[in-house]
């Protein structure tokens, strides 16, 4: 059973360029989120897929920031003209439902730096 | 609004000094109660998923119990290998199925 994997690892960027990142959940997990986690901070929720449909969204994100879930399988995160405040470690995480509490499991995270 | 507060932000132990780790919560309905430890520059590992108030798992070293305001994290004769951070983090009842996380404690083991 493979775990949650993202891509790429490290995206180094200049200012106003638009960033991609990649995340393919573990097989069979339903659920899908998109947090973003800066150095001495907890990840601090981005958005939310159930299937293919994106449920939740924090008030806190940009109109820069889409993300998309097709199919239901993997997901893509898009920062459109970045700018230095987005450089974090963007994580990924997926779980299955379930009717008890929804345990989460991450991947190893996209760094972006905004040069 | 879900609020996870943990305390130390952070925590020096000699190897073998047991020690706990506190995460207080403020949610409406608790789903769940998850703890997770992260190594620098890597995405957080799932240790434990607490349900209701009065549960405890345990790990190796490591025991998370939960009440109805707080979990505490013990870990017993820490090893160096026990150094990362560890997020606590909080699910709320109802529709959502989002965490919130707190700030995390970062624990250095010294040998």
């Amino acid at each position: 059973d493979t775990g949650v994997s993202q891509d790429p690892r490290h995206k180094i960027t200049k200012r106003g360029q638009n960033v991609t990142f990649r995340c393919d959940p573990i097989s069979e997990h339903n659920r899908l989120y998109w947090y973003r986690q800066t150095l001495g901070q907890g990840p601090e929720f981005l958005t939310y897929f159930q299937n293919e449909a994106q449920l939740e969204k924090s008030r806190l994100l940009s109109d820069r920031f889409s993300a998309e879930r097709p199919k239901g399988s993997f997901s893509t995160l898009e920062i459109q003209r970045t700018e230095q405040g987005d450089s974090a470690m963007y994580l990924c995480a997926s779980s299955h439902k379930t009717g008890a509490g929804n345990t989460i499991y991450f991947g190893e995270g996209s760094w972006l730096t905004v040069v | 609004e879900d609020q996870v507060t943990q305390s130390p932000e952070a925590l020096r132990l000699q190897e073998g000094e047991s020690s706990s780790l506190n995460c207080s919560y403020t949610v409406s309905g608790l789903r769940g109660l998850f703890w997770y430890r992260q190594d620098p520059g890597k995405g957080p590992e799932f240790l434990f998923t607490l349900y209701s108030a009065g549960e405890e798992k345990e790990k190796e070293r490591l025991k998370a119990t939960l009440t109805k305001k707080e979990s505490f994290l013990h870990i017993t004769a820490p090893k160096p290998e026990d150094s990362a951070t560890y997020l606590c983090a909080v699910q709320a009842g109802g529709g959502s199925y989002i965490p919130t996380f707190g700030r995390g404690t970062s624990l250095i083991v010294h040998p």
